[in-house]
Formats: C-alpha cells, sequence, structure tokens
C-alpha cells in the first residue's frame, strides 16, 4: 500500500491557468505537509497542517492555497499560475507525538508551466 | 531560530571510496535529526535518524552520530557504490512545533 500519494505525477499547463494537486496519505498522520523543490533540489516548505494549525511559509504567494477535506487529504490549489511555478511539488505527512518520528513523502508532482 | 547548513555539491566519488557530507545545525531546544536520500525521479525517503544526543543513526551502510558538542549531524559511509549516487539531504525537526527543516542537499554521483 502507497503511503503518500500524489496525483497527478506530471502537470503541463499555460500561465494563467487554475490547478490542483491532491494528496493523500493513508498513515493515520496528525500533519501534513507540502514542498517546492527547484531545479537545484532545493526543497523549499510551503505549508503545515493539522486540525488544529495551519503554518504558512511567508515567502508563498497567496495564489497557492493548501484545502483540506479531511485529515487524511491535503491537496493543493494553485491560482494565476506563473512560469515559476514550475517545479516538483511533494506532499508529506508525519506524526506529531513523539521525538523519532519522520516525515514520509509522496513521490512528486512535476508541474510545469507554459 | 531553527536551520540546516549542509555541505555544498556536487560531490563525485570512485567506487569503494570513502564518503563524507557534512551537517551542521541550529536549534532551539533539543531537536531531532535525520537524513534523507532522494534518488532520481522520485520522493525523498529517511534514510537514518537520531533522537538525542550521542546517538548514532544506521542504515544501508551509512551512520551519522548526532554530536550536540559541535551541533553536527555528518553523514559517512566507508565504500560506497555506484547505486548511492543520489541527492542527500540533511534535516532537523523541532519536536515541539512538529516542524522539519531541511539543508539544501547535496548531490553524490558515483562513478565505476
Amino acid at each position: 500500500d502507497t503511503a503518500v500519494s500524489q496525483t497527478p505525477k506530471y502537470l503541463v499547463t499555460q500561465m494563467g491557468n487554475d490547478k490542483s494537486i491532491k494528496c493523500e496519505q493513508n498513515l493515520g498522520h496528525d500533519t501534513m505537509y507540502w514542498y517546492k523543490q527547484d531545479s537545484k533540489k532545493f526543497l523549499k516548505i510551503m505549508f503545515s497542517y493539522n486540525n488544529k494549525e495551519l503554518i504558512i511559509n511567508e515567502t508563498v504567494p497567496n495564489r497557492f492555497s493548501p484545502k483540506s477535506p479531511d485529515k487524511a487529504h491535503l491537496n493543493l490549489h494553485i491560482n494565476s499560475l506563473e512560469l515559476g511555478d514550475s517545479a516538483v511539488y511533494f506532499c508529506a505527512s508525519s506524526q506529531d507525538l513523539g521525538f523519532s518520528y519522520e516525515q514520509y513523502f509522496g513521490p512528486g508532482t512535476r508541474l510545469t508551466v507554459t | 531560530g531553527n536551520s540546516v547548513t549542509q555541505m555544498e555539491g556536487p560531490v563525485t566519488l570512485s567506487e569503494e571510496a570513502f564518503l563524507t557530507i557534512n551537517c551542521t545545525y541550529t536549534a532551539t531546544g533539543y531537536p531531532s535529526l535525520f537524513w534523507y536520500v532522494q534518488y532520481p525521479g522520485e520522493g525523498l525517503q529517511l534514510l537514518l535518524k537520531a533522537t538525542k544526543a550521542d546517538d548514532k543513526g544506521s542504515n544501508k551502510g551509512f551512520e551519522a552520530t548526532y554530536r550536540k558538542e559541535t551541533t553536527s549531524f555528518h553523514l559517512e559511509k566507508g565504500s560506497v557504490q555506484v547505486s548511492d549516487s543520489a541527492v542527500y539531504f540533511c534535516a532537523l525537526r523541532d519536536v515541539r512545533r512538529n516542524q522539519f527543516y531541511f539543508g539544501t542537499g547535496t548531490s553524490l554521483t558515483v562513478i565505476p
């Protein structure tokens, strides 16, 4: 069973469009995250979210918004796509309590904006 | 605040060479420390972890020791293989806030 899944794996779209990426985790974790990875492999946290708190990286444009229909899902909506949004987006999840809990990552969604 | 500083890459080694990738951190409180590996075209996966000072994490021949006195968590492997070619990320977890902080990643290429 896939622990953290994302759809679609590839997304090609034009500037100005609105798109969504879906993420689901079947691990029963409390917190989910979205990361953006650029072409140099730099990983940037965008959001973390659990049922109590949404933490937004202040550098993320408000065209990006996370939406969580339930604890197992955290979707990423992007409005008015720009060329600079092209990147690989990773969803991740982790358990809240305990020192040893790591993050589990999805396989990534490669977004290309033309 | 929390941050992770990682050795710049790319790193190219011959098969069976010794590998060290340096990682230092700054943290409030007592973080947990992790090394993740990203193989080409894939997501990140946990390689090893350590949750308190002097803990040694190990997996697949890789090791890293949590050094509180030097705020370091260097990754080592005695003999690398071609299949170890990947990008390696050092990370810390602020346990109190359940937030993760990643280094910039180090690309490793192992040549036969």
